[in-house]
């Protein structure tokens, strides 16, 4: 099983609408958990971090965390074309940071 | 602002070449870290450095190795270069503190080995 799964995608979401990404972690333990932003050919970009659970909202970006149920998700009101890119999930686990390997987001006119 | 930058952003080298990947950090963080992404397997741990002099093996060192001589500065050396080791490498600087650890990274250095 891997440590941090993200569904590959794509995720085709028209503009305007809400995109919503999902991961699931295996460490019960985690406490720290990241979305990372990363546009074709370019490196990933800290886009939200969130410890507790419930909600954090940060603008158009609201990241969902249930440690009951191992699952941390970062939804996207207001789907923007330039929002297109690839959306990496970390988890804190073991004095690491495990990366997925991402869900690609597709936002279309 | 946070500033990580790499020596190149992109590489071609020669099977055997020995080749030197460099990282510089400008925000005094203590823990450094080298990736390398590919497509479909994400991003996984090559090395990572808590402090000067020292480094850590992560998830696949094979082949690789590191320096960390000053705590800005985080080599990653490819002893002699193969094929399977073309990829995107990315190095990330940490940010750890009581309640935060957070990774800023590079713009990353695409290599190819021929």
């Amino acid at each position: 099983q891997k440590e941090v799964e993200q569904n590959s995608g794509p995720l085709s979401v028209p503009e305007g609408a809400i995109a919503s990404l999902n991961c699931t972690y295996s460490d019960r333990g985690s406490q720290s958990f990241f979305w990372y932003r990363q546009y074709s050919g370019k490196s990933p970009e800290l886009i939200m971090f969130i410890y507790s659970n419930g909600d954090k909202e940060d603008g158009r970006f609201t990241a969902q965390l249930n440690k009951a149920s191992q699952y941390v998700s970062l939804l996207i009101r207001d789907s923007q074309p330039s929002d297109s890119a690839t959306y990496l999930c970390a988890v804190f686990s073991t004095d690491k940071l495990i990366f997925g390997t991402g869900t690609r987001l597709q936002v279309f006119p | 602002d946070v500033k990580v930058t790499q020596s190149s952003r992109y590489l071609v080298k020669r099977t055997g070449e020995k080749v030197f990947l460099e990282c510089v950090q400008d925000m005094d963080h203590e823990n450094m870290f080298w990736y390398r992404q590919d497509p479909g397997l994400g991003l996984r741990l090559i090395y990572f450095s808590y402090d000067v002099k020292m480094k850590e093996k992560g998830d696949i060192p094979e082949g690789y190795s590191v320096s960390r001589e000053k705590k800005e500065r985080f080599s990653l050396i490819l002893e002699s270069a193969s094929t399977n080791q073309t990829s995107m490498y990315l190095c990330a600087s940490e940010q750890r503190t009581f309640s935060t650890d957070t990774q800023y990274f590079g713009p990353g250095t695409r290599l190819t080995v021929l």
